[in-house]
C-alpha cells in the first residue's frame, strides 16, 4: 500500500514550457486535490475532484488544468509555465464519506520555472 | 469568509518543556479542525482532528489540541517537547466535503 505518490519529485522548466504532474493513490479514495505551497502562505487549493471524470476549481486555478480519467489518478497540467508557478506542489486524497474525513498527502513535487 | 490564522511564524522551546502552537479560525457554521505536521522535504502528515464531542482531542506522538468555540481557537499542545518534534505545523479548517483551508504554518524548534 503506497498511499499517495507523485511523479516527478523535482522539475526545472523554462518559461513557456508545458508539463504534467501525476498523482496516484491506491486507497480507493473518491476525492483528490492539488495544492501549491509557497513560503509564508501555507497550502492553497488549485483544483480538486470529487470522483472519476469530475473536476472543480479551487482557490488559485489560473494557469493550471486537471484531469481525472481514472479514479486512482489525478493529473495537473501547466500549459505555459511562468516563474510565478515556481512552488512545491502537493497532491492529497480522501474518502470524504462524511465531513471532516482526513486528507492524505503525497511527498510533493518541487517545480522551478526559470 | 473562511480563514485560518497561525499568529506565530516560529515557536522555540527547550526539550522537556511544554509546547503550544496557536491556531484561530474564522468560519461560518460548525468547523472541522485539523493539525498536520510537515518534516523537511516531506508531505503533510495528519496529527489529529476535531469533529464534535470532547473539546480536548488527543492525537499522534503525544500531541493534543483543545477546541475553544468561544475563542474560535484550536491550539496544539504537548506536555513535554522532544527534539524530534521540530518541524513545520499546519492548522486547517474544513466546513464541507470539498475544501480545506490551511494556515500559513508555524515552525517549531525544540532545542536540546
Amino acid at each position: 500500500n503506497a498511499g499517495v505518490t507523485q511523479t516527478p519529485k523535482f522539475r526545472v522548466l523554462k518559461t513557456g514550457q508545458s508539463m504534467t504532474l501525476l498523482c496516484a493513490q491506491d486507497m480507493n479514495h473518491e476525492y483528490m486535490y492539488w495544492y501549491r505551497q509557497d513560503p509564508g502562505m501555507g497550502l492553497r487549493l488549485i483544483h480538486y475532484s470529487v470522483g472519476e471524470g469530475t473536476t472543480a476549481k479551487g482557490e488559485v486555478p489560473d494557469g493550471y488544468n486537471v484531469s481525472r480519467l481514472k479514479k486512482q489518478n489525478f493529473l495537473l497540467g501547466l500549459e505555459s509555465a511562468a516563474p510565478s508557478q515556481t512552488s512545491v506542489y502537493f497532491c492529497a486524497s480522501s474518502y470524504q464519506r462524511e465531513p471532516g474525513d482526513t486528507q492524505y498527502f503525497g511527498p510533493g513535487t518541487r517545480l522551478t520555472v526559470l | 469568509a473562511q480563514s485560518v490564522a497561525q499568529p506565530e511564524d516560529q515557536v522555540n522551546v527547550a526539550e522537556g518543556n511544554p509546547l503550544t502552537v496557536k491556531c484561530t479560525y474564522s468560519v461560518s457554521g460548525n468547523p472541522y479542525l485539523f493539525w498536520y505536521v510537515q518534516y523537511p522535504n516531506r508531505g503533510l502528515q495528519f496529527l489529529l482532528k476535531y469533529i464534535t464531542g470532547d473539546n480536548l482531542v488527543k492525537g499522534s506522538y503525544g500531541f493534543e489540541a483543545e477546541f475553544n468555540k468561544s475563542q474560535t481557537s484550536f491550539h496544539l499542545k504537548k506536555p513535554s517537547a522532544l527534539v524530534s518534534d521540530s518541524a513545520l505545523y499546519f492548522c486547517a479548517v474544513s466546513y464541507n466535503f470539498n475544501k480545506f483551508y490551511f494556515g500559513s504554518g508555524t515552525k517549531l524548534n525544540v532545542k536540546p
